[in-house]
């Protein structure tokens, strides 16, 4: 089935760096989401995407829906400890069932002081 | 206030065993969904109800039966609990079985012995 590679797999990074992580698949998409999860949680919706070419930000987030509607990235500025988490994309085939979300394999993000 | 929650937060239980896991939301959306997260984090969907409708059944065993008794609750039953079904169970919700927004629970993680 639909898969979707999410690149890098993992980043160790220092405080206050810039972080871009990216999405892609072999289809088209009509709708890119980005969650994050922290330890024992559930994910958390961070940024919606509906359009290509869209740029929507979330305080220091900002993710983007690419034109070719393969492909989406998030951008994580001055990064802070409490970013660590995996961050997931996830997205909506344009022929998919209405509802089903496919997933991403993940983009673990480390933050040291 | 939660908006989906899920019950129990872990779950320790023998081989052969049956066991549930609830799931409510009280966001007023229509639809909810039961995923299952892997040790490699892979989160897959497994089943969705629109309103009480079963709408998405994945390539699930039988030994998994959802049930909705009303559109704000979404249980997850299993029958002879094998050591392959450990693993992290999310419950989400969207408003509508259009809406790709998800919203998910806490988890619930399951370790069969």
């Amino acid at each position: 089935g639909q898969q979707l590679n999410q690149s890098p797999q993992s980043m160790f990074i220092q405080e206050g760096e810039d972080v871009s992580m990216n999405c892609t698949s072999s289809s088209i998409f009509n709708t890119w989401l980005w969650y994050k999860q922290e330890p024992g949680e559930g994910p958390v919706l961070l940024i919606a995407l509906y359009k290509a070419g869209e740029l929507t930000s979330n305080g220091r987030l900002t993710a983007q829906f690419g034109i070719t509607r393969k492909d989406s990235f998030l951008n994580i500025s001055a990064s802070i400890p409490s970013d660590v988490g995996i961050y997931f994309c996830a997205g909506h085939p344009l022929t998919g069932t209405a509802s089903k979300l496919t997933f991403g394999t993940g983009t673990r993000l480390q933050v040291t002081l | 206030d939660t908006a989906v929650s899920q019950t129990p937060k872990y779950l320790v239980t023998q081989m052969g065993n049956d066991k549930s896991i609830k799931c409510e939301q009280n966001l007023g959306h229509d639809t909810m969904y039961w995923y299952k997260q892997d040790s490699k984090k892979f989160l897959k969907i497994m089943f969705s109800y629109n309103n009480k409708e079963l709408i998405i059944n994945e390539t699930v065993p039988n030994r998994f039966s959802p049930k909705s008794p009303d559109k704000a609750h979404l249980n997850l039953h299993i029958n002879s609990l094998e050591l392959g079904d450990s693993a992290v169970y999310f419950c989400a919700s969207s408003q509508t079985s259009g809406s790709h927004e998800q919203y998910f629970g806490p988890g619930t993680r399951l370790t069969v012995t």
